[in-house]
């Protein structure tokens, strides 16, 4: 079966420091990686998503960036927190089968908290 | 823009009570997903329906797809305090299939 892990669950950075969340997926190969941000009670933002190794399609316009070192890892980052990327981050993957609904299976989420 | 609107914003109820959410737009759909979120979780998909008019059951929940593919709601009988979440509905995005657009979604509180 497949799995998907998030680390950290949580996280309090100050303004200005640097940020790296990493998503992992296990029991599937070639999965389309997603990044989606989400304010308190609110709606998904999706930030990046990677449909392969390498290839990554921004959103939004925002300090924060992403990479896809391998297969099945798919990382947030950013050179300078501001108080505004504070959020809860969710990752997700999905089989991308294409001519169809595709279904995107998201991971625990890490609470980010920038002071 | 895609544009998916739902309502209520946020629901309170006590147990047994039913309720209707819906997820309304003005473009037509090939398809839409409803996932449920807990607190301090990931959304989880409940249902996809594909087809106008489309109703589905998962226990107590019922889906429905619009005739014109344009809106979906979703009934909950006799509510438990077990539904309680946040309901986001969530469509294909038009611009790449890769991608799903959500509502806002709908917080349900469901009081013993």
């Amino acid at each position: 079966s497949q799995t998907i892990h998030q680390w950290p669950a949580t996280l309090v950075q100050p303004v200005g420091s640097p940020l790296s969340l990493e998503c992992t997926v296990e029991g599937t190969s070639n999965p389309n990686l997603y990044w989606y941000r989400q304010a308190a009670g609110r709606g998904l933002q999706l930030l990046f998503y990677s449909v392969g190794i390498g290839q990554i399609s921004s959103e939004v316009p925002q300090n924060l960036s992403a990479s896809r070192p391998q297969d099945r890892q798919f990382i947030l980052s950013s050179k300078k927190l501001l108080l505004s990327d504070s959020g809860f981050y969710l990752c997700a993957w999905s089989r991308g089968v294409g001519g169809g609904p595709d279904t995107q299976y998201f991971g625990p989420g890490t609470r980010l908290t920038v002071l | 823009t895609q544009l998916l609107e739902q309502s209520p914003q946020f629901l309170s109820i006590q147990e047994g009570e039913n309720l209707t959410v819906y997820c309304n737009s003005s473009s037509v759909f090939s398809s839409l997903q409803w996932y449920r979120q807990e607190p301090g979780e990931g959304p989880v998909l409940l249902v996809t329906v594909v087809t106008g008019g489309e109703v589905k059951k998962l226990k107590r929940l019922t889906f429905q797809f619009g005739d014109a593919r344009k809106d979906s709601s979703l009934h909950i009988t006799a509510a438990q305090p077990g539904d309680t979440g946040l309901y986001l509905c969530a469509v294909p995005s038009m611009d790449s299939s890769y991608k799903l657009i959500f509502g806002s979604g709908t917080r349900l509180l469901v009081r013993p």
